[in-house]
């Protein structure tokens, strides 16, 4: 019964590999965002979908690409990967609303780790 | 340039006494504020927002947070710590440029000894 659900939950991988996080969200919102928190706990918007259309990108290299196939799914895919990709990245969802200040629900976060 | 500062990195708190966790924003217009909490291992949860009206927003778990126009400061309160509320504490402000897109601060860690 997960709002928000990540898949995988941990994910260890080798420099120079490509990976994907995929997110799902059976809440019925139509706004679904990923953000990244890095090893200090800071917290930073990188994409956002509306209606599978892309209404937020942040500065973020072009090795992370989002695809929204429908609006209750989110995934994100990286190329050639950094070490300093490492980072615990969080999938969330919200529904637009009147005042626009919408509360956002958040996935348990994917642990991505480059080794 | 909007931003969110959180001064301290932790606060720390005995069981029973009353805790402030402080949020100071910069925004250009009105400002949406919102507090989370993260548990270790966990996403964020809601626990409050001020877009208007009262400038003592009640939230989840009895934490409230007072809106001070005048000092940029929407800091967290709770007259009773709980050992459960030690957790990770995120001031946001969504950005005036719209679509939703929420600044964190940096966070506090809250940590309440019995």
């Amino acid at each position: 019964d997960t709002a928000v659900s990540q898949t995988p939950k941990y994910l260890v991988t080798q420099m120079g590999n490509d990976k994907s996080i995929k997110c799902e969200q059976n809440l019925g919102h139509d706004t679904m965002y990923w953000y990244k928190q890095d090893s200090k706990k800071f917290l930073k918007i990188m994409f956002s979908y509306n209606n599978k259309e892309l209404i937020i990108n942040e500065t973020v290299p072009n090795r992370f690409s989002p695809k929204s196939p429908d609006k209750a799914h989110l995934n994100l895919h990286i190329n050639s990967l950094e070490l300093g990709d490492s980072a615990v990245y969080f999938c969330a969802s919200s529904q637009a609303g009147a005042g626009g200040a919408n509360v956002l629900t958040f996935g348990a976060g994917s642990r991505l780790t480059v080794l | 340039a909007q931003s969110v500062a959180q001064p301290e990195d932790q606060v720390n708190v005995a069981e029973g006494n009353p805790l402030t966790v402080k949020c100071t924003y910069s925004v250009s217009g009105n400002p949406y504020l919102f507090w989370y909490v993260q548990y270790p291992n966990r996403g964020l949860q809601f626990l409050l927002k001020y877009i208007t009206g009262d400038n003592l927003v009640k939230g989840s778990y009895g934490f409230e947070a007072e809106f001070n126009k005048s000092q940029t400061s929407f800091h967290l309160k709770k007259p009773s710590a709980l050992v459960s509320d030690s957790a990770l504490y995120f001031c946001a402000v969504r950005f005036s440029g719209g679509y939703n897109k929420l600044i964190f601060g940096a966070g506090t860690r809250l940590a309440v000894h019995p």
